[in-house]
């Protein structure tokens, strides 16, 4: 049963607008949330994290908001640059990490 | 600093036939280590995990094994590979005890099984 789910499997953004991505949990017990990035054959690398204390994190280009009550959150990426281009996986933290199947974005020029 | 490899980088293998991917990490003691594989199309998929020598946890029913002979050695096998094994796989690991569960990948093999 896949308790983290991103619904868009791939997205299209023109370079330099936003990017926003989804990713939706079912486990409350869930309290750390992590972005990867994924360029293909190699392994993902860690991008951002969120705890459950908070609503928002920011680094640089990247901010992961949170909302608990509705087990949501989202990558935005402002602006978004081609190199941005690669499928990002959210996964929230248990004994391992639960992720999701990932979304592909194209950043365009 | 820390590092993980991973060989080979690929592999192509009959159906049958055995396999075995290594994983090891430098720069930490006592690391918690996992195996994932992304098949075509699809998401991460944890396949074992293990928080020290000799102790393994499956997370999927499958004809893969894994096991850890030494703290920072983690080694996926096969004695009979299928179609269905194809995939990438992928080995991280994770500091010990950390509360948060932030996991650092290696740069994955990839499994082509014809």
């Amino acid at each position: 049963d896949q308790q983290v789910k991103q619904n868009s499997p791939s997205l299209s953004v023109q370079e330099g607008r936003i990017s926003i991505l989804n990713c939706d949990y079912t486990n409350s017990m869930f309290d750390y949330f992590l972005w990867y990035k994924k360029y293909p054959a190699e392994g993902p690398t860690f991008l951002i994290s969120i705890s459950s204390i908070k609503d928002k994190n920011e680094d640089g280009r990247f901010t992961v908001f949170l909302n608990k009550s509705a087990k949501h959150l989202s990558l935005h990426i402002v602006p978004s640059q081609p190199g941005d281009s690669a499928v990002y996986f959210c996964a929230a933290s248990g004994y391992a990490l639960n992720f999701g199947k990932g979304t592909s974005l194209l950043v365009t020029p | 600093s820390q590092t993980i490899h991973q060989w080979p980088a690929t592999l192509v293998q009959p159906v049958g036939s055995p396999l075995s991917l290594e994983c090891t990490v430098e720069g930490t003691s006592n690391p918690n280590l996992y195996w994932y594989r992304q098949a075509a199309g699809r998401g991460l998929q944890l396949l074992f995990y293990s928080v020290g020598i000799g102790q393994i946890s499956s997370e999927v029913p499958q004809n893969l094994s894994a096991s850890r002979p030494q703290d920072r050695q983690f080694i996926l096998s096969s004695k009979k590979l299928l179609l269905s094994d194809s995939g990438f796989y992928l080995c991280a690991w994770s500091v010990w005890l950390a509360y948060y569960n932030e996991q650092f990948f290696g740069p994955g093999t990839r499994l082509t099984v014809l």
